[in-house]
Formats: structure tokens, sequence, C-alpha cells
């Protein structure tokens, strides 16, 4: 099982501001997942990224998989404070019987200040 | 609207009680999954099923245990729960093909 890790670990911006956040593994990611937890909530999907240098964009949201797919990042231009909340990336690694098992890295809590 | 359902949402119980964490899915995923969520920490798997009457430990040792009697009911027991039991309880499901979890929106449990 490999170690995922997100940075930063807290950040707060003001409205309007454009941020990014990293999760960066030391093995290859067969596939990389990110989520949105918001408070008392589950997380929910976002994006999946598969091939090496693939770009998403979901709104404001642009999410990038490093060529070598070690490495993704999600950027948020001109943040709103419905952007607040945890968000996690996850790795799916392969179980028994098909099902597959996320691993979470350790998460950003971003807060964006109206 | 939520596809994956979790009853209760808070639950305070006393040490020694049983408890079942209720999870249910209207989408007919034969994958499902219980996560264990301390605050500020990591999610951890604790159990999955792949289908009716399977179920699997996860990493995370857990002294919880789990049913699949049917493919849209996944309930989660403890039998005798301790303070070391608080924490956020999350139940999800996921398609074939493997593209993403539906979390449900979790029990956060607290055992005094």
């Amino acid at each position: 099982t490999q170690l995922l890790e997100q940075s930063p670990q807290f950040l707060s911006i003001q409205e309007g501001e454009n941020l990014t956040v990293y999760c960066n593994s030391s093995s290859v990611f067969s596939s990389l997942q990110w989520y949105r937890q918001e408070p008392g909530e589950g997380p929910v999907l976002l994006v999946t990224v598969v091939t090496g240098g693939e770009v998403k964009k979901l709104k404001r949201l642009t999410f990038q998989f490093g060529d070598a797919r070690k490495d993704s990042s999600l950027h948020i231009t001109a943040a709103q404070p419905g952007d607040t909340g945890l968000y996690l990336c996850a790795d799916p690694d392969p179980l028994p019987f098909g099902n597959e098992k996320l691993t979470f890295g350790t998460g950003t809590r971003l807060t964006i200040i109206p | 609207e939520a596809d994956i359902y979790q009853t209760p949402r808070y639950l305070v119980i006393g040490t020694g009680k049983k408890i079942t964490l209720e999870c249910s899915q209207t989408m007919g995923h034969d994958k499902m999954y219980w996560y264990q969520q301390d605050p500020g920490m990591e999610l951890h798997l604790i159990h999955y099923s792949y289908g009716v009457n399977s179920t699997e430990k996860g990493d995370l040792s857990s002294e919880s245990t789990v049913s699949r009697i049917r493919t849209e009911h996944f309930p989660l027991t403890l039998e005798s729960a301790r303070p070391s039991h608080t924490s956020q309880y999350l139940c999800a499901s996921s398609p074939p093909g493997g593209s993403g979890y539906t979390f449900g929106s979790g029990t956060r449990l607290t055992v005094v």
C-alpha cells in the first residue's frame, strides 16, 4: 500500500483568489481519484484521472495528472466559499472479487474566506 | 439527492450496548464498503462486499461485523460498543469498472 501525501495540509485564502493543492506518491498510480468532503458529510467524487499528463476541467477546477503518474494537482480559479472543504486524493487498489480499495491521502483542508 | 443512505446520522450510546448502523443504496451496485474516519484523519477500509452473502475484512482491524443479505442493504453491527469505537463510519458503493465510489453521509458514533 503506497502512501499519498497531500500539500498543503491547511489552506485559507480570500474569495476570488486562485490556489493549487498537490497529491504525491513515491509509487506510480494506476489511476487517481479526487474527492471533496464537506463537514459532516461523506466524500463526493470530483474526477478520475487515468493517463499520464491528462488534464481534466470541472468548471473552475482543473485537475492534472503527472506525466510519470506519481503526482497530481488540483487548481481552483477564482475560489468561492462553496469550495470550502476537505480535498482528498485516492488511489484505487484492486481487491479480490473485483472490488477496489481506496487508499486516501492525508487531505488538504481548504477554507475560502468571503 | 442521495443514492446511498445511512442511518442514524448521529448516535450517542453507552458502553456495552449493541448497535447496528444502517446503509442502503438504490443503485443496484454489487460492491459495497465500510470506511472508518477519525476526526482530522484518513479514511480506512474496515469491511467490503462483492455481492449478496459475501463479506470481507478490510485493512483496519475492527470489532464490528457486517452482513449482506440483500444487494441494497449492508448494515454494520457492534455487539458491545466501547469508547474506542467512537468515530465516523462511512458506507460506500461502486459500480462495475471501478469508476469511483458513492459515499453516504456517514454515521458519527460516540460511545460514552
